[in-house]
């Protein structure tokens, strides 16, 4: 079955710019969770949703939002960007919220801010 | 609060040595799961393992075993005979039931497997 597909692969943006991106989780697994990935701060959990629903947030500040779709399809925007938003962006499906039966990873998100 | 301690940086060995990563962790909660994932240079991170808080049994896997021990809040890491694909970056996690929902990573072990 097909993975976690996460577009687009790399995105260069200005700071001040708002960014878009996009996750279809595996086909059946209803959470999606997204990390930010940074050398410094390593692996930081960003939210997850849950038929639709937000169900847990991390301590990121309120530019960082997300949605889920009806199909599951998930998608995070981060506005006013800043240089500091530059990072991998992980997303991850499960079956069960919390990823307590294991996350299935996506490729990731490299977001440059210049 | 939860918290996941992988306290080597950075390991290098020989290829065919064994090599074991270290984490500890810290829960208030006594229902938890421990995980270990693996991120290769491709940067995916792959789910090696799971493990219930009630369940203290080692895991063999292949060349992969697990050691969990609650008496230390350790869930430590062994890849026997090491071989150059098992470069990569090692990461332990916890999650625990219900309150918090969400998993939360150890800050990682790069392992370079030297030909």
């Amino acid at each position: 079955k097909a993975g976690v597909t996460q577009t687009p692969r790399y995105l260069i943006k200005t700071r001040g710019q708002q960014v878009t991106l996009s996750c279809s989780p595996i086909s059946g697994h209803r959470s999606v969770s997204w990390y930010q990935q940074t050398p410094g701060q390593g692996l930081q959990f960003l939210f997850e949703y849950f038929s639709e629903t937000q169900r847990n947030k991390g301590n990121f500040p309120g530019r960082f939002s997300g949605r889920q779709f009806s199909n599951s399809r998930s998608e995070m925007n981060v506005s006013t960007l800043e240089l500091g938003d530059s990072a991998l962006y992980l997303c991850a499906s499960s079956l069960r919220t919390g990823g307590k039966d294991g996350y299935t990873f996506g490729s990731g998100t490299r977001l440059t801010v210049v | 609060a939860q918290k996941v301690t992988q306290a080597q940086t950075e390991i290098s060995v020989v290829e065919k040595e064994d090599v074991t990563l270290d984490c500890v962790y810290e829960t208030r909660d006594t229902t938890y799961y421990l995980f270990w994932y693996k991120q290769p240079p491709s940067g995916e991170l792959v789910f090696l393992i799971r493990r219930n808080s009630f369940d203290e049994q080692n895991e063999i896997s292949g060349r992969y075993s697990w050691n969990f021990q609650k008496s230390t809040s350790s869930f430590n890491f062994t890849i026997t005979a090491s071989q150059v694909v098992d470069s990569a970056v090692y990461f332990c996690a916890l999650s625990e039931q219900g309150r918090d929902d969400k998993i939360i990573f150890g800050k990682g072990t790069r392992l370079h497997i030297l030909p």
